[in-house]
This record gives C-alpha cells, structure tokens and sequence, in this order.
C-alpha cells in the first residue's frame, strides 16, 4: 500500500465548475501538506501549502486538510479552461522527508 | 528570484549510452533534490543532499546512477549505463533548509527518452 493515494481521475468539468481533488494518507509522520499543478512538459508548481488540520484559501482555491481522518482536498471554485493540468499531493514529515501522490489530471471545458 | 535551473531539457539516447543532467538550486538554498517522474506517476525521490552531504538515497539505483553535490550549490546526476526503464523526467528541486515544512520549489526537468 502506497503511504500517499491520490483519486487517479481523470476528471472532466465545465467552466465555473466546483473541483474537489484528494488524497489520503497512511504515514501519521506527515505534518506539512501541499498543492502542485503540473502543466504538460513543465515542472511541478506550488499552488497551496499548509500544516495544519482546517482550511486555507487563496482566491479561487481552498486547502483543506484532517489530520484525524488522514485526509486532504483542493477545491477549485469558479474552474477556467486554464486551471487544466494534472495536480498533485505532496506531503513532508518533520525529517523532511517528501512523498508524492501520483497525480489528478483536471480538464475544465469552455 | 531566479528559479531551479535545469538542463539539457531534453535528452535521446540509446540503452547503454550514459547520460549527465545538470541542476543549480535558487540562490541560498541549502537542500537539494533529484526526483524522478515516469509519465503518468507523480515524483519519486531519488536523493536529497543538505548541502553537499546526502541524506537519503535510499531509492537510488546505486549500480547505475550517481549524483553529487559539489561546493554544496550545483549539482549532476548522472546514468550509465541507461536502460530502457530510465525513460522519464528528470525534476531537480531546492528548498530553504530540509524538514520544518519548508517549501519545495521544482526546476522544468530534464526529459530523457532511451531507446
């Protein structure tokens, strides 16, 4: 079993669409969480980071982790045709060590 | 702020041949790290320096591929001999210090395709 699972998609949504992305985890050692967005041939960008159980927003998105659940989302409100990329889940534990989700691909349609 | 430079971007060679990438972290940052991404998968760790020491690279695969970090700044990674399973993207990344949930910033990769 993967220490990190990520929903595998791919999804499909409309323009001004609700997203949800998410991804549970087994290694209670994670205690910093983040959001990549990957563009086709470009390295991973950093588009949310957090270390603490609840919510945290940044214009059209919203971090949203449960420690108690082992459980973290990314919503996406209002979707454009340009937040099409695939995302990932990345978790680091205290010793810093990083794991990575496999990735949602998301492609909102005008 | 300049970015994680990588190069070359993109990289064709034959099974058996060796390979070199070349990686230079953002200014000040003292963790380094090496991450392979196979299309389809998300970032698997290869080896993380702090500095120029390693700290984990327990997922290297030591009889084919090195890195090294010297003067802690610049770093390569390098395969020889290449096999077929090597194809991938090659993601350096940098952050501030390791653990303490310092952000980790990628560079573009460097695409390798063995044939």
């Amino acid at each position: 079993q993967k220490e990190v699972e990520q929903d595998p998609g791919p999804l499909s949504v409309p323009e001004g669409a609700i997203v949800s992305l998410n991804c549970t985890y087994s290694n209670s050692a994670f205690q910093y969480f983040m959001w990549y967005r990957q563009y086709s041939r470009k390295g991973p960008e950093l588009l949310m980071y957090t270390y603490s159980s609840g919510n945290k927003e940044d214009g059209r998105f919203t971090a949203q982790v449960d420690k108690s659940s082992k459980y973290i989302s990314l919503f996406i409100r209002d979707s454009q045709p340009s937040d099409s990329a695939t995302y990932l889940c990345a978790m680091i534990t205290n010793a810093g060590k990083s794991t990575f989700g496999d990735g949602t691909t998301l492609t909102v349609k005008p | 702020e300049a970015g994680v430079a990588q190069s070359p971007r993109y990289k064709i060679i034959e099974k058996r041949q060796s390979v070199a990438f070349w990686c230079n972290p953002i200014s000040g940052h003292a963790t380094l790290y090496w991450y392979q991404q196979i299309l389809g998968q998300g970032p698997k760790l290869l080896i993380q320096f702090q500095n120029n020491g390693v700290v984990d690279d327990s997922q290297l695969p030591k009889d084919r591929f090195s890195a090294e970090r010297l003067k802690g700044v610049d770093s390569t990674l390098k395969i020889q001999p290449a096999k077929l399973e090597d194809s991938a993207v090659y993601l350096c990344a940098s952050s501030l210090i390791q653990g303490s949930g310092n952000t980790i910033y990628f560079g573009e990769g460097s695409w390798l395709t063995v044939v």
